[in-house]
């Protein structure tokens, strides 16, 4: 059974940094494309970031590029993403994804989600 | 302001059939990129629905079917259960400046 478990949310001032992980169980890893989406609160889904099975190719929203940073250490199965410069704009439920590809096509789509974790940026 | 252009609500009585529309663009449905949606029920994670425009993953009942055709796709409900009352989001790629997967801004159907 494929998981997903979302972690390392929580409350941060405007400009600091967190690091949110997924880990992954129930599928090889290493052979699928994974991604961040989040949800700002009672609004609809914004796709963040996405990195292909190897690590060696990734893919940001204008919104977070320069400021979050998506990686995997595929012998640990997880997952994860680096955000500095918050705003609050970023307060959000941060979903990790799996894709049905070791890529990220154009037709990629997210297969399976994790229960989310919330980030707060707030002073 | 979403890429892909989605009613906010649709309604519809137990038993009846129902469709939520996602309208884009010639940069994304329009140029041949696949379609995919997203049942997300209240307070839990979105599941994937459909995939490449009109396919359904294990599991998920052929009540649900999608359809796409020139720069729009639909999601059709029939048989509605009062389970079936959630958000739906449709999906695709964009390859505008902005680029990569959008979402449709989601569309709360309710169950009479």
């Amino acid at each position: 059974e494929v998981q997903l478990v979302e972690s390392g949310g929580g409350l941060v001032q405007p400009g600091g940094s967190l690091r949110l992980s997924c880990a992954a169980s129930g599928f090889t890893f290493s052979s699928y494309a994974m991604s961040w989406v989040r949800q700002a609160p009672g609004k609809g889904l914004e796709w963040v970031s996405a990195i292909s099975g190897s690590g060696g190719s990734t893919y940001y929203a204008d919104s977070v590029k320069g400021r979050f940073t998506i990686s995997r250490d595929n012998s640990k199965n997880t997952l994860y993403l680096q955000m500095n410069s918050l705003r609050a704009e970023d307060t959000a439920v941060y979903y990790c994804a799996k894709g049905p590809l070791i890529v990220a096509t154009p037709n990629h789509y997210f297969d399976y989600w994790g229960q989310g974790t919330l980030v707060t940026v707030s002073s | 302001q979403s890429v892909l252009t989605q009613p906010p609500s649709v309604s519809g009585a137990p038993g009846q059939r129902v469709t939520i529309s996602c309208t884009g663009s010639s940069s994304n449905i329009g140029a041949g990129y696949d379609v995919h949606w997203y049942q997300q029920l209240p307070g839990t994670a979105p599941k994937l629905l459909i995939y490449g425009n009109s396919n359904r993953p294990s599991g998920v009942p052929d009540r649900f079917s999608g359809s796409k055709s020139g720069t729009s796709a639909s999601l059709a409900i029939t048989g509605l259960q009062a389970e079936d009352e959630a958000d739906y989001y449709c999906q695709s790629y964009d390859s505008s400046l902005s680029g990569f997967w959008v979402f449709g801004g989601g569309t709360k159907l309710t169950v009479l």
